[in-house]
């Protein structure tokens, strides 16, 4: 079964600082991995994905973020936060699982960023 | 104007009252989903759909029925809600992708619907 954890439930930055947001994952097979954004009374917008092309991932808006496979992990980093940036971020697993062979996506729980000035 | 849209946005009801949320997507996919988000718990799937015929349960299916009307339509029921249910809700979309790899799908997010059941 696959799993996803975020480490941070809240991440609070300074403007124009970097942001690091952890995430672990387990998987059977070799999974994809993708990160979302939720800002207020929004729905979810991707960030970037993982797809084994390549295990450095660039995103929208400065994001990105390093598949490591040895350590499970799939931190989401930008080198310089801005006020924008504030949101719920969720990385996701994505995994064989459903019936009739689509992707079964596991969700972390979130990770809060605030941003301050 | 956006691809996947939910209506209402907003909804609130009384226990034991039926009610349904409704989901349009003009991105020409074939798979749309049904996801609840409550506060600390991530999203999890309730229903998907990958054509007009084929609806599937997903891990938190009980008390919820869904309809797929027309590739561009999937809606989720609630036929006797109940105050656990009041959450976030989320329609999502992807595409049957050929092209891509296993587990590559992308999938693509209305901008939610937030229940509360009194």
């Amino acid at each position: 079964a696959q799993s996803v954890t975020q480490l941070d439930s809240h991440v609070s930055v300074s403007e124009g600082t970097p942001v690091l947001l952890r995430c672990n994952y387990s998987s059977s097979y070799s999974p994809s991995l993708f990160w979302y954004v939720q800002h207020p009374n929004k729905g979810l917008q991707l960030l970037l994905k993982y797809t084994s092309a390549a295990t450095l991932v660039k995103g929208i808006n400065g994001f990105e973020a390093e598949f490591k496979k040895s350590e499970t992990s799939f931190h989401l980093t930008k080198p310089s936060a801005h006020m924008s940036d504030a949101a719920e971020y969720f990385c996701v697993v994505s995994d064989r699982g459903l019936t009739g062979g689509g992707n079964k996506l596991t969700f972390g729980t979130g990770t809060q960023l605030k941003v301050e000035l | 104007d956006a691809d996947v849209t939910q209506t209402p946005r907003n909804r609130i009801t009384k226990t034991g009252k039926r009610i349904m949320l409704e989901c349009s997507q003009t991105k020409g996919h074939d798979r749309m989903y049904w996801y609840r988000q409550d506060p600390g718990l991530g999203l999890r799937l309730i229903y998907y759909s990958f054509d007009v015929k084929d609806i599937n349960k997903g891990e938190i299916s009980d008390g919820y029925s869904v309809s797929r009307q027309a590739q561009a339509k999937f809606s989720l029921s609630l036929e006797s809600a109940i105050p656990n249910q009041t959450a976030l809700y989320f329609c999502a979309t992807s595409d049957r992708d050929g092209t891509s790899g296993l587990f590559q799908e992308t999938q693509y997010f209305g901008p939610g619907t937030r229940l509360l059941v009194l």
